[in-house]
């Protein structure tokens, strides 16, 4: 079973400030994409990384796939009230269409 | 509006009843998936169909089965309802079956209480 750990679970910060948040596995993902999901909401994809050392730029947001492509870094510069809301990575594996998430970092910003 | 619509949006029913979500996915999208959200557990895999036949199978319970229709909504039944089943339950539908590389795009789930 492939498991993701994403870190911190939980990240209170004020208007402005930088972040950063981790998804870690053990397994090696074909590819790894980012979701934001707001209250009463599902998931909305963000981003998809399918090589070793991706960077993507989404705006504010940078997404990195590692090396290796068993973790993932998504860092937000100047946060907004805005970017409040769960991040959860998911991975997929090439052998099936499904993907594995993690359980998700809940970040909410303050003005 | 994401595309996929999930319906109810909300169900509240007593232990050991049956119910039926409902999900009709993005125009043109083949494959449908079922999640299970919960706060201890995060997103759980239910089961995938793509284009009317079931092609992979998660953490599903016996008590509960989905299928796909030839216009390529999709149901799931849960049945025999225990309060552990309280949860929100998410479809989101992909192109094509290549969902791992490609993205999901959800609906907006149903919350299921159980009481």
């Amino acid at each position: 079973t492939q498991l993701l750990e994403q870190s911190p679970q939980f990240l209170s910060i004020q208007e402005g400030e930088n972040l950063t948040v981790y998804c870690n596995s053990s397994s090696v993902f074909s590819s790894l994409q980012w979701y934001r999901q707001e209250p009463g909401e599902g998931p909305v994809l963000l981003v998809t990384v399918v090589t070793g050392g991706e960077v993507k730029k989404l705006k504010r947001l940078t997404f990195q796939f590692g090396d290796a492509r068993k973790d993932s870094s998504l860092h937000i510069t100047a946060a907004q009230p805005g970017d409040t809301g769960l991040y959860l990575c998911a991975g997929g594996d090439s052998g099936y269409s499904t993907l594995t998430f993690g359980k998700g970092t809940m970040l909410l910003v303050s003005p | 509006d994401s595309g996929v619509t999930q319906t109810p949006k909300h169900l509240i029913t007593a232990t050991g009843q049956r119910v039926t979500l409902r999900c009709s996915p993005r125009s043109g999208d083949l494959s449908v998936y079922w999640y299970q959200q919960s706060l201890d557990q995060g997103l759980q895999f239910l089961i995938q169909y793509y284009n009317g036949e079931e092609r992979a199978k998660g953490n599903i319970l016996e008590r509960f089965s989905a299928q796909q229709f030839p216009d390529l909504h999709s149901e799931l039944n849960l049945s025999s309802l225990e309060l552990g089943d309280s949860a929100l339950y998410f479809c989101a539908s992909s192109g094509q079956g290549q969902g791992a590389n490609y993205g999901y795009t959800f609906g907006s789930g149903t919350r299921l209480t159980v009481v």
